[in-house]
């Protein structure tokens, strides 16, 4: 069964840089044939894909998000990170890592529980 | 970027009730469809991919139908651990997008 854990600082200051990382376990990212992707979801709202990362370290990225997003991809330690860059109020949310179902439908099957990170000085 | 409207919105049913929550594209996503279950504090689940395929493990009173633009989904007989909001999803363009959602409560 796959596992993903999502970790990182709960707090980061407004202009600075958000970074989490998102731990594997139950799988083998460099298996390859998935997608590893964060969504995010602000308090009380919907969801937004953010973005997505493939074994071999080709990604793509929400265009609305893609100027200050960048996703990473470490195999040796069977993790992926985020990083986004001067985060502001409107970033507070709970972040998730996630991975598709088969490669192919662009559904996400197994998700982390979520992280919460508040932008705020 | 494809636009999801769900409705309604909100829903109130009781235990056992029939229920239909509706998904629509801004544009074709041909069965590019997947809907979600998520409770408070956790994190979604997936119920139905593809526009009608059941995930393995998800109730059979769990259903998917529809195509093009118009999506439903229906939970025949309701049960009580099935209160919670329920997302669509497109994924026909890479940029995946989902739709407002739905939180089912009891009544």
């Amino acid at each position: 069964q796959v596992q993903l854990q999502e970790s990182g600082p709960g707090l980061v200051k407004p202009s600075q840089t958000l970074s989490l990382t998102c731990t594997v376990s139950g799988g083998s990212i460099s298996s390859g044939g998935y997608y590893w992707s964060w969504i995010r979801q602000h308090p009380g709202k919907g969801l937004e894909w953010i973005g997505y990362i493939y074994y071999s370290g080709s990604t793509y990225y929400n265009p609305s998000l893609k100027s200050r997003v960048t996703i990473s991809v470490d195999t040796s330690k069977n993790q992926f990170s985020l990083k986004l860059s001067s985060v502001t109020a409107a970033d507070t949310a709970v972040y998730h890592c996630a991975r598709d179902k088969d490669g192919s439908s662009g559904s996400f099957h197994y998700w982390g529980q979520g992280t919460l990170v508040t932008v705020s000085s | 970027d494809i636009q999801m409207t769900q409705s309604p919105s909100s829903l109130s049913a009781s235990v056992g009730d029939r229920v239909t929550i509706t998904c629509r594209a801004s544009q074709s996503i041909s069965s590019y469809l997947n809907w979600y279950q998520q409770k408070p504090g956790k994190a979604p689940k997936l119920l139905i991919y593809a526009a009608s395929s059941l995930q393995s493990g998800v109730p059979s009173r769990f259903s998917g139908s529809g195509s093009a633009t118009d999506f439903t989904l229906t939970i025949s007989s309701l049960q009580p651990e099935d209160f919670a909001t329920y997302y669509c999803q497109q994924s026909y363009s890479t940029l995946y997008t989902f739709g407002q959602g739905t939180k089912l409560e009891i009544k």
